[in-house]
């Protein structure tokens, strides 16, 4: 079965860290890729998306994301985290068969 | 303000009984979807719409029902079907297909007793 794997479910980080957030898949043809964060309170909402071109896509707030085909991948990255990222961070995946999926989810904690 | 909106934010039914939960956008978006949310689990893909009048099942259909009557409205239905009920339920839509950004409601949470 297709998956989508969030190797990190609970992540503490102090703030001004890096942070990197994987997010690996099983799919082997074409896919879209999203990641959605929910802060506390809020609806979930789009941080960042591929489709295709730039490997390298640019989210909000900071964040980006690197597609990697080879390793099946899309891994979330921000340089320097603050206190307002703690949320919940989720991977999806569209595949061509109309199918979405999304990752079980990374809690991310940031320490002020 | 554009959005979409899910009513009540907390339900309480009875074991046995059917209970339908709203979901209403006025984003003008074709495609809504409705999703369960466990805790450590993730969103998982119960149904979704891409075109008033049609519906297609996710993942975990079994036990739900939906309809899509008009474009800015898709309910769902949790029958009496469904082994595990008690869960937070999240409505979304997108602009006109399962590839685009999905936009979230705020949930709803049953807890069927």
């Amino acid at each position: 079965a297709q998956s989508v794997s969030q190797h990190n479910h609970h992540v503490i980080l102090s703030e001004a860290a890096s942070l990197e957030l994987g997010c690996n898949y099983s799919y082997g043809g074409t896919v879209n890729l999203f990641w959605y964060v929910q802060y506390p309170g809020q609806h979930l909402q789009l941080l960042l998306k591929y489709f295709s071109g730039d490997p390298l896509v640019k989210g909000i707030k900071g964040f980006e994301a690197e597609f990697i085909k080879s390793k099946f991948s899309f891994n979330l990255r921000k340089p320097s985290v603050q206190w307002s990222d703690t949320a919940e961070y989720f991977c999806a995946v569209v595949n061509r068969d109309d199918k979405i999926i999304f990752g079980k989810g990374t809690r991310l904690h940031i320490l002020p | 303000d554009g959005g979409i909106t899910q009513s009540p934010k907390y339900l309480f039914r009875k074991e046995g009984q059917n209970v339908t939960l709203s979901c209403e956008q006025n984003l003008n978006h074709d495609a809504m979807y409705w999703y369960r949310q466990d805790p450590g689990q993730g969103l998982r893909l119960i149904y979704y719409s891409q075109i008033v009048n049609d519906f297609q099942k996710g993942d975990i259909a079994e036990g739900y029902s939906v309809s899509r009557e008009k474009k800015e409205s898709f309910p769902l239905t949790v029958t009496s079907a469904q082994k595990n009920p008690t869960a937070f339920y999240l409505c979304a839509s997108s602009p006109s297909g399962i590839y685009d950004t999905q936009y979230f409601g705020p949930g709803t949470r049953l807890t069927v007793l």
